[in-house]
């Protein structure tokens, strides 16, 4: 069964560091794009981060540039976001997602442009 | 940055057809995708490029693109089709996904 399973989760105060783990199976994972997508309560789904099969290229949406890295181990089979510096419009629901779909332009290809696989989310809540 | 605009709700009665629109600058142009979110769960893809269909989902799903609006398209709407439902593009100006607000479709 494809699965990803997020944990490391929880309440943390601002400023603070909180580092989430996903754990994939049921597929190839060293031979996919994986992202981090969030969701704040009560809105809508907001894309954080990218990672290349290989960890060379990675794209972060501006909010958290220099705040979040995200990484992968593909001998694991695990993907991590380290969140530094986290302020409460960080708090959200933060989902692993697995890239899938290429798309091409007139000019450009990319890999990968949707989601077709999502873990069950964390929750992390920045708080004093 | 490329922003796509849902309608914030859609009310539909059972066994009626539910449209959800998803508006952007030239959105024919692009693929969409769609995902379903059911209250304390995560997304599910429901229709991706545009009009196809993942493995799992009824054939009630379908979907179309052209001009500024992608349209997804819900048959014979059923009580457990009640969900937040979101477009997403890639948006190649700047090399990431981007998705539309959400739709609360609710089945009256």
């Amino acid at each position: 069964e494809l699965q990803l399973v997020e944990s490391g989760g929880g309440l943390v105060q601002p400023g603070g560091s909180l580092r989430l783990s996903c754990a994939a199976s049921g597929f190839t994972f060293s031979t996919y794009w994986m992202s981090w997508v969030r969701q704040a309560p009560g809105k809508g789904l907001e894309w954080v981060a990218n990672i290349k099969q290989d960890g060379s290229e990675i794209y972060y949406v501006d909010s958290v540039k220099g705040r979040f890295t995200i990484s992968r181990d593909n001998a694991k089979n695990s993907l991590s976001l380290q969140m530094n510096s986290l302020r409460a419009e960080d708090t959200a629901v933060y989902y692993c997602a697995r890239g899938s779909h290429p798309y091409c332009t007139s000019t450009s290809c990319y890999e990968f442009s949707a989601f077709d696989i999502w873990g069950q989310g964390t929750m992390v809540t920045v708080s004093s | 940055s490329y922003v796509l605009t849902q309608p914030p709700s859609v009310s539909v009665a059972p066994g009626k057809t539910a449209r959800i629109t998803c508006e952007g600058n030239n959105i024919g142009s692009k693929n969409v995708h769609w995902y379903q979110q059911k209250p304390g769960q995560a997304p599910v893809m429901v229709i991706y490029y545009d009009s196809d269909r993942p493995s799992g989902i009824p054939e009630r799903f379908s979907g179309s693109n052209s001009g500024r609006t992608a349209t997804l398209i819900i048959s014979g709407v059923e009580a457990g089709d009640e969900a937040d439902y979101y477009c997403q593009v890639w948006d190649s100006s700047g090399d990431h996904p981007v998705f539309g607000g959400g739709t609360k479709v609710t089945v009256i």
